[in-house]
């Protein structure tokens, strides 16, 4: 069984369009975030997300938005993607907030044209 | 806010030893260690929640410094599976993990 899965595996589009990439957790924990790893292979975090707070790192742009729907999924979406978007995105989750281990996804590797 | 990590790669034989150090500009309330394999998703590998603490399992072990906000993690007598990239993660007080700039550990037959 797939702790933390995320969909799709691969994301190709263009410039400008939307996107979202679905993350679903089946481990029971109570807190799930977005990171960002780009070319050079940093690790950033973008949200960390549980049933009562959302954490944004400053430096996200408003573009990007994480959605929740229940306690296992947490979605990102992405508007007018642009070409500095291209990255690989993981979804982790972990129980008790961010002092806890966290356990990633397999990542979305997005790439922009 | 994103820790330092050294060196940036090192390559080892079969049974080497490697010191990875990370270093915060700011405070830490704990340091994490991941392992990262090329075209995978990070691993985790252990949390110091204080200062001073030492952590470790099989023959990787690591250490806390919380007054130098420091930590580094010691790879023993190394396997050809420790290849990949150690990732060190710090919470402060934004209590959200920021991870360092990685290290990219090659062994070697």
């Amino acid at each position: 069984d797939t702790a933390v899965s995320q969909t799709p595996k691969y994301l190709v589009t263009q410039m400008g369009n939307d996107k979202s990439i679905k993350c679903e957790q089946n481990l029971g924990h109570d807190t799930m975030y977005w990171y960002k790893q780009d070319s050079k292979k940093f690790l950033k975090i973008m949200f960390s997300y549980n049933n009562k707070e959302l954490i944004i790192n400053e430096t996200v742009p408003n573009r990007f938005s994480p959605k929740s729907p229940d306690k296992a999924h947490l979605n990102l979406h992405i508007n007018s993607l642009e070409l500095g978007d291209s990255a690989v995105y993981f979804c982790a989750s972990s129980q008790g907030g961010t002092g806890q281990p966290q356990h990633f996804g397999d990542g979305t590797r997005l790439s922009i044209l | 806010q994103q820790p330092v990590q050294s060196p940036q790669a090192v390559i080892l034989r079969e049974g080497e030893d490697a010191v990875i150090n990370c270093s915060s500009s700011k405070a830490l309330y704990s340091v994490h260690w991941y392992r990262q394999k090329h075209g995978e998703a990070p691993i985790f590998l252990m949390i110091l929640l204080k200062g001073g603490e030492q952590k470790g399992h099989d023959k990787i072990s690591a250490s806390f410094n919380e007054k130098k906000q420091q930590s580094s993690l010691y790879l023993t007598a190394s396997q050809l599976s420790y290849s990949g990239t150690y990732f060190c993660g710090t919470v402060t007080g934004a209590n959200n993990l920021f991870f360092g700039t990685g290290t990219r550990l090659t062994v070697i037959p």
